[in-house]
């Protein structure tokens, strides 16, 4: 397997933009999750899917931000309009099981100007 | 509410050095542990977890970790590190289905 896919690796955008991040999960994993990673903050949780239904969006930062999992092989995250205070490196992660280990993805790297 | 406490968060170690890193957690239920690295540039990976079993539990690159449940800790240790073992250390606790990261220990070891 390839392992947890996602695209772009890198994204640079102006202040007020739309950017959607994409993710392909493992095959066969049931859970899906979206970090954020900046130095200040450390490692967040934004959001997670367990069968393609959110289950925890609380670490959403608000309504700029939403995530979709139409299917079992694909997610995203959007972010619309973007500030420069979303610049970050973006995580997905899956899972077999809600408690079990997760697989991350290699991340993007945004890029707010 | 659940939490995770690293309390080391940077730490410099000169190689053949010992290592612990700390982590508590506050939770009362049964919990699933880990302890996640991240080298410089690349993205988390997984060290070790303890589900339940033996305390000790043994992982890659000679990393290891103890459970004891009285203290609501889970330290990652290893006996002799290397300069490639310089990265982000990260523990994670998951009960009642909440997956909680703490905020990491970064690891700088000096060849």
């Amino acid at each position: 397997d390839a392992g947890v896919i996602q695209s772009p690796r890198h994204e640079v955008t102006e202040m007020g933009q739309e950017v959607t991040l994409r993710c392909k999960p493992i095959s066969g994993h049931n859970s899906l999750f979206w970090y954020r990673q900046t130095m200040m903050r450390g490692l967040e949780l934004l959001i997670y899917f367990n069968n393609n239904v959110p289950i925890d969006d609380s670490g959403m930062p608000e309504d700029r931000f939403s995530a979709k999992m139409p299917n079992a092989s694909f997610s995203t995250l959007k972010i619309q309009p973007s500030e420069p205070r979303d610049s970050a490196v973006y995580f997905c992660a899956s899972s077999a099981s809600e408690d079990n280990e997760q697989y991350f993805g290699p991340g993007t790297r945004l890029t707010v100007t | 509410a659940q939490s995770v406490s690293q309390h080391n968060h940077h730490v410099i170690l000169s190689e053949a050095a010992s290592l612990e890193l700390g982590c508590n957690y506050s939770y009362g239920g049964t919990v699933n542990l880990f302890w996640y690295v991240q080298y410089p540039g690349q993205h988390l990976q997984l060290l070790l977890k303890y589900f339940s079993g033996d305390p000790l539990v043994k992982g890659i690159k000679g990393f290891e970790a103890e459970f004891i449940k009285s203290k609501f800790s889970f330290n990652l240790r290893k006996p002799s590190v290397q300069w490639s073992d310089t990265a982000e250390y990260f523990c994670a606790v998951i009960g009642t289905y909440k997956y909680i990261f703490g905020t990491g220990t970064r690891l700088k070891v000096l060849a």
